[in-house]
């Protein structure tokens, strides 16, 4: 069984530039999350999808964040225009039952 | 409002001693508690679950969790680690007690198993 995927794996940009991260989950789950990871923290959830509705994204920040799950399938997450704050390891996960399943991550560093 | 804290940063271990990371947490209702492990550079991997049950739970790699209702805790331990076994391990809890989906993680215990 394949994994989640996601791409790309690490992005270096500017602030105030914009960046975008794919997500493709395992087949037939129809739970998709975003995680931001600080370096030396847990993940914080970002959003989270039911098939391509939004369940919760209490936590992300919409002036500067948005995200989409077209079709229910794959999902992009976007940051227009970045922070130097916004440095962080981008993690998408899909569920199955209880299980959640993560990808690698995207490394961003924002200078 | 959910919360999970692991105490230890770090938890230094010979090979072949056991090991106990720690992880307490706070909910309303009723938990679901996972512990996950991650390797650097690698998104993080599902050891184990409680769901409902017996309180002991076993995981993948030998490692095993007890959940303890009256001191809201759900400790990760192995008999004897592995240098192997050396990584980043993150507790999580998700209050269902309360209709919730959000999974809340600690911030991580990063485990030393020293040959």
């Amino acid at each position: 069984e394949a994994g989640v995927a996601q791409s790309p794996r690490y992005k270096i940009i500017e602030k105030r530039q914009s960046v975008a991260f794919w997500c493709n989950p395992i087949s037939g789950h129809a739970t998709l999350y975003w995680y931001q990871q600080i370096l030396g923290q847990g993940p914080k959830l970002l959003i989270q999808f039911q098939n391509n509705g939004v369940v919760d994204d209490s936590q992300l920040p919409k002036d500067r964040f948005s995200a989409e799950r077209l079709k229910g399938v794959d999902s992009t997450l976007k940051i227009q225009p970045a922070k130097l704050e916004d440095s962080a390891v981008y993690l998408c996960a899909s569920q199955m039952a209880s299980e959640q399943f993560f990808g690698p991550g995207t490394r961003l560093t924002v200078l | 409002a959910q919360s999970v804290a692991q105490p230890e940063d770090q938890v230094n271990v010979a090979e072949g001693n056991p090991l106990t990371v720690k992880c307490t947490y706070s909910v309303s209702g009723n938990p679901y508690l996972f512990w996950y492990v991650q390797y650097p550079n690698r998104g993080l991997q599902f050891l184990l679950k409680y769901i409902t049950g017996d309180n002991l739970v076993k995981g993948s790699y030998g490692f095993e969790a007890e959940f303890n209702k009256s001191q809201t805790s759900f400790h990760l331990k192995k008999p004897s680690a592995l240098v192997s076994d050396s990584a980043l391990y993150f507790c999580a809890v998700r209050d269902v007690g309360t209709g919730g989906f959000k999974t809340i993680f600690g911030a991580g215990t990063r485990l030393f198993v020293k040959a």
